[in-house]
């Protein structure tokens, strides 16, 4: 069992849509990061978050800490958010990583 | 100015060859990893070094082998390939190994593997 779930796996939406990206974890931590990996297949880090919510544009990250819980949100999506959102936590020296939720915003 | 940069970016090999994948980090971070991303686009972590130390060596087979001549680089060498190493492999930095809420996970931009 993946110490990290995501879900969906795969989401499709039309562009304008506000979309919702769970996961959940089973390991203690103190920071989660969200993760987005473009079509070309670079990584960039969106958010690192220890509690609370972190917003940045269109993008909102909120974590509950208690719950084991995380969520992203797009307001507005554009095509150009289509990617794969892969969450990831860090008990101690190594990172764990959800198997990434498939995003496309079709126009 | 590339924060983590990868090389080569593409790589078509035999089966049995030995080869490899350099990573270097400009930001000054103590800690690196290796990632292997598979055909699911599931990221699992292989190695991770600290300060040129290996910290962590999950259960991967003998023939890769992780070498950090100093903390900015991070080479992955790989014996005897076989198809099943055909994945990307991203190398990535932060700026430590402890559980610290501080520290942000910067990646490459992926190393494709292809074995023939």
């Amino acid at each position: 069992k993946n110490e990290v779930e995501q879900s969906p796996q795969n989401l499709t939406a039309q562009e304008g849509e506000f979309i919702t990206i769970n996961c959940s974890y089973s390991v203690g931590i103190s920071a989660l990061h969200w993760l987005q990996q473009h079509p070309g297949g670079g990584i960039v880090s969106l958010f690192m978050l220890s509690s609370g919510k972190k917003k940045h544009g269109r993008l909102i990250a909120t974590i509950n800490i208690q719950e084991k819980h995380s969520s992203l949100h797009i307001t507005a999506s554009h095509p150009r958010d289509s990617a794969v959102y892969i969450c990831a936590v860090r008990p101690g020296n190594q990172f764990y990583f959800g198997t990434g939720t498939s995003l496309t915003v079709i126009p | 100015d590339t924060a983590v940069s990868q090389t080569p970016k593409y790589l078509v090999t035999q089966m049995g060859n030995d080869k490899s994948i350099k990573c270097e980090q400009n930001l000054g971070h103590d800690t690196m990893y290796w990632y292997k991303q598979d055909s699911k686009k599931f990221l699992k972590i292989m190695f991770s070094y600290n300060n040129k130390e290996l910290i962590i060596n999950e259960t991967v087979p003998n023939r890769f082998s992780p070498k950090s001549p100093d903390k900015a680089h991070l080479n992955l060498h790989i014996n005897s390939l076989e198809l099943g190493d055909s994945a990307v492999y991203f190398c990535a930095s932060s700026r430590g190994p402890t559980n610290s809420g501080a520290n942000v996970l910067t990646f490459g931009a992926g190393s494709r593997l292809t074995v023939l």
